[in-house]
């Protein structure tokens, strides 16, 4: 049974406009959302994060919604980067511990 | 700066064989975390641990088993590595603290193929 999912398995934009990266969740324990960026040959990397007593989280070029209610939250890079090409995980966590569950991953690729 | 060594970047083992893969952080952290990537499946969790000797199964431990005798390393062992272990291997760690904002820093990742 998938908790998260991210269910486009890629994205393509154009540089300067607007990504947007979506995420769904099925268990309504998690209460900590995180993104992380991977590019090939290399390990993820923290990216961004929200907590579910918050509905944004901004850090420069991107920001995460997160819409309890719908179990649903988004990544948005603006502008987009050619050097944002890369994978990006969705993952969630109950907090009661430090596991966290990974969704497939969107690969996403930003067009000079 | 926050460091995960994992032993290779690229093995190449046979059927049959034992393989051993490690993992060393640097930051103190309990938490230390093992996955695999495969394409279309995203990151699966394999065993983690909270604690030196201490180790719990993930989502999917069949065919695995891991090793931590000391804080700072965890070692993931195929007792007899198949084809269908072909993979990307992802070490994590993290510290212990309780609590969402637990970042898990990971290493570049181990690209094994069985042969």
């Amino acid at each position: 049974d998938q908790q998260v999912k991210q269910n486009s398995p890629s994205l393509s934009v154009q540089e300067g406009r607007i990504s947007i990266l979506n995420c769904d969740y099925t268990n309504s324990m998690f209460d900590y959302f995180l993104w992380y960026k991977k590019y090939p040959a290399e390990g993820p990397t923290f990216l961004i994060s929200i907590s579910s007593i918050k509905d944004k989280n901004e850090d420069g070029r991107f920001t995460v919604f997160l819409n309890k209610s719908a179990k649903h939250l988004s990544l948005h890079i603006v502008p987009s980067q050619p050097g944002d090409s890369a994978v990006y995980f969705c993952a969630a966590t109950t907090g009661a511990n430090s596991k966290l569950t990974f969704g497939k991953g969107i690969t996403l690729s930003v067009r000079p | 700066d926050v460091k995960v060594t994992q032993s290779s970047r690229y093995l190449v083992k046979r059927t049959g064989e034992k393989v051993f893969l490690e993992c060393v952080q640097d930051m103190d952290h309990e938490n230390m975390f093992w996955y695999r990537q495969d394409p279309g499946l995203g990151l699966r969790l394999i065993y983690f641990s909270y604690d030196v000797k201490m180790k719990e199964k993930g989502d999917i431990p069949e065919g695995y088993s891991v090793s931590r005798e000391k804080k700072e390393r965890f070692s993931l062992i195929l007792e007899s590595a198949s084809t269908n272990q072909t993979s990307m291997y992802l070490c994590a760690s993290s510290t212990g603290l309780a609590g969402g904002d637990n970042e898990q820093f990971f290493g570049p990742g181990t690209r094994l193929t069985v042969l």
